[in-house]
C-alpha cells in the first residue's frame, strides 16, 4: 500500500480565490506528478518534478503552478481559480529505481 | 503526439465472464505497459504491467496479452466478479526523454451478478 497523502478530498470554491493543493508522500520518491481527470475521463499530466527544486510543465497546459522544496511535498497552486478549473487533481509519485506510479485518492475542486 | 488508443469505452460482463480491453499504441519507444484500475473516489492503482520482451504476463485472473508487431496490448480479466466494477486504464511509457506514463481514454467496467 503506497502512503501518498492529498489534501484536502473536496473543495468547493468561488471564482477567483487562491487555493493549494496539498500532496505528501513518505515513501521518499524523488519523482512525482499532477494529473487532471474529469470524471471518468482519461488522466492529463499536468506538472512533474523529478527532485527536489525541479518542475516541469505537464503536456496538457494548465494555469497552476508547483513547487517542490522537500522531496515528500508537492503542493499545486492555482493564484485565481474559475469555473473552468472544476476537476479532479491527482497526486503520484514514484522512485526512479522503480516504474510503479503510485496514485493519491485526489482532489476533487469545484470552482463557482 | 503520442497516443495510447484505448476501447471499448465501456463494458457490461456477467459474473464469471470474461472482460476484455484493448489498447493500441503508435510510439515503438514505448517499452512499459501498465494498466491501473480506479474505483469510484479513489486514485488509480496499478493493477498488472508488461513489457516488450514477453507476449503474456499473467497474475491471478488478469493476464495481458501483448503483440509487438501490432503495437496493440489487452486485458483480459477471467471470471469477472461485481468487485471487477471499475474504470480500467492502459498506458505506456518510454525510456528516453521524460519517461512520462501516457494513458488512454479509460474503460468502465460493469460486471452483473
Amino acid at each position: 500500500e503506497a502512503d501518498i497523502y492529498q489534501t484536502p478530498r473536496y473543495l468547493v470554491i468561488g471564482t477567483g480565490k487562491k487555493i493549494t493543493l496539498e500532496c505528501s508522500q513518505t515513501m521518499g520518491h524523488d519523482k512525482m506528478y499532477w494529473y487532471q481527470q474529469d470524471p471518468g475521463m482519461e488522466l492529463h499530466l499536468i506538472h512533474y518534478s523529478y527532485g527536489v527544486n525541479s518542475t516541469e510543465k505537464g503536456d496538457l497546459s494548465s494555469e497552476s503552478t508547483v513547487s517542490r522544496i522537500r522531496t515528500e511535498h508537492f503542493p499545486l497552486t492555482l493564484e485565481s481559480a474559475r469555473p473552468s478549473h472544476t476537476s479532479q487533481y491527482l497526486c503520484a509519485s514514484r522512485d526512479s529505481s522503480r516504474e510503479t506510479q503510485y496514485f493519491g485518492p485526489g482532489t476533487r475542486l469545484l470552482v463557482l | 503526439q503520442q497516443q495510447v488508443k484505448q476501447s471499448p469505452q465501456s463494458l457490461i460482463v456477467q459474473k464469471g465472464g470474461i472482460s476484455i480491453i484493448n489498447c493500441a499504441y503508435e510510439n515503438t519507444a514505448f517499452d512499459y505497459f501498465p494498466w491501473y484500475q480506479q474505483f469510484p473516489g479513489k486514485g488509480p492503482a496499478l493493477l498488472i504491467a508488461i513489457r516488450p520482451d514477453v507476449s503474456e504476463k499473467k497474475e491471478g485472473r488478469f493476464t495481458i496479452s501483448f503483440n509487438k508487431s501490432a503495437k496493440q496490448f489487452s486485458l483480459h480479466i477471467m471470471d469477472s466478479q461485481p468487485g471487477d466494477s471499475a474504470t480500467y486504464f492502459c498506458a505506456a511509457s518510454s525510456p528516453w526523454g521524460t519517461d512520462k506514463l501516457i494513458f488512454g481514454t479509460g474503460t468502465r467496467l460493469q460486471v452483473f451478478p
